[in-house]
């Protein structure tokens, strides 16, 4: 079985600070990753996705992860937050085997003027 | 194209009713997925389908029902409404490997 863990529930910041919201995982299998962001009262929207090559993935509106296949992590990154980043960010988990996603329970950015 | 769509958008149940909540995609995606996201809990995966006529459960199934008798539409079924279903409920669906969602459904049963 495999789990997704965000350590911080909560992460206030201020506007143009550089923020990295923590991702770890536990798999016995190769995996792919992925990181959703969901606004207030909306859908979840793909932010990026590791499903192999190069280590460090990009993503839209400046967010970027690196895969660390050794520290079981894919930890999120923007070096500049603005306050239209402020909304809730999950991290998920792919088995190769198969098309299920294992979700975490999501960290709320809050970016402060 | 519209991606995921879902209605309706909001809902109040009494306890022991029941409804539907309808999914549907138009990107002839094979997989569907039905999710419920309780505050700070995530998303749980409530059933899912990898092709039209074929269902499985999920994590948290109990209480719920689904068909899937086209590849465009994937319906939640919930019979008798409790208040532990209250909550948002999200459909996705994908090609392979990378889910996209719908909107969501908040449901409030009093």
């Amino acid at each position: 079985a495999q789990s997704v863990t965000q350590l911080d529930s909560q992460v206030p910041v201020f506007e143009e600070a550089p923020v990295e919201l923590r991702c770890n995982y536990s798999s016995s299998v190769s995996v792919y990753l992925f990181w959703y962001v969901q606004y207030p009262n909306q859908g979840l929207q793909l932010l990026l996705k590791y499903l192999s090559g190069s280590t460090l993935v990009k993503g839209i509106n400046g967010f970027e992860a690196e895969f660390n296949k050794s520290q079981t992590s894919f930890h999120l990154r923007k070096p500049s937050v603005h306050i239209s980043d402020t909304a809730e960010y999950f991290c998920a988990v792919r088995n190769n085997a198969g098309n299920m996603l294992t979700f975490g329970g999501g960290t709320r950015l809050m970016v402060k003027p | 194209n519209a991606g995921v769509t879902q209605t309706p958008k909001f809902r109040i149940l009494k306890i022991g009713q029941s409804m539907t909540l309808q999914c549907t995609q138009d990107m002839n995606h094979n997989y569907m997925y039905w999710y419920r996201q309780d505050p700070g809990m995530g998303l749980k995966l409530i059933y899912y389908s990898v092709g039209a006529g074929i269902t499985d459960k999920g994590e948290v199934p109990n209480g719920y029902n689904v068909s899937r008798s086209t590849t465009e539409d994937f319906p939640l079924r919930l019979e008798l409404a409790a208040p532990s279903q209250t909550s948002v409920y999200f459909c996705a669906s994908s090609p392979e490997g990378t889910q996209y969602f719908g909107p969501g459904t908040r449901l409030l049963v009093l």
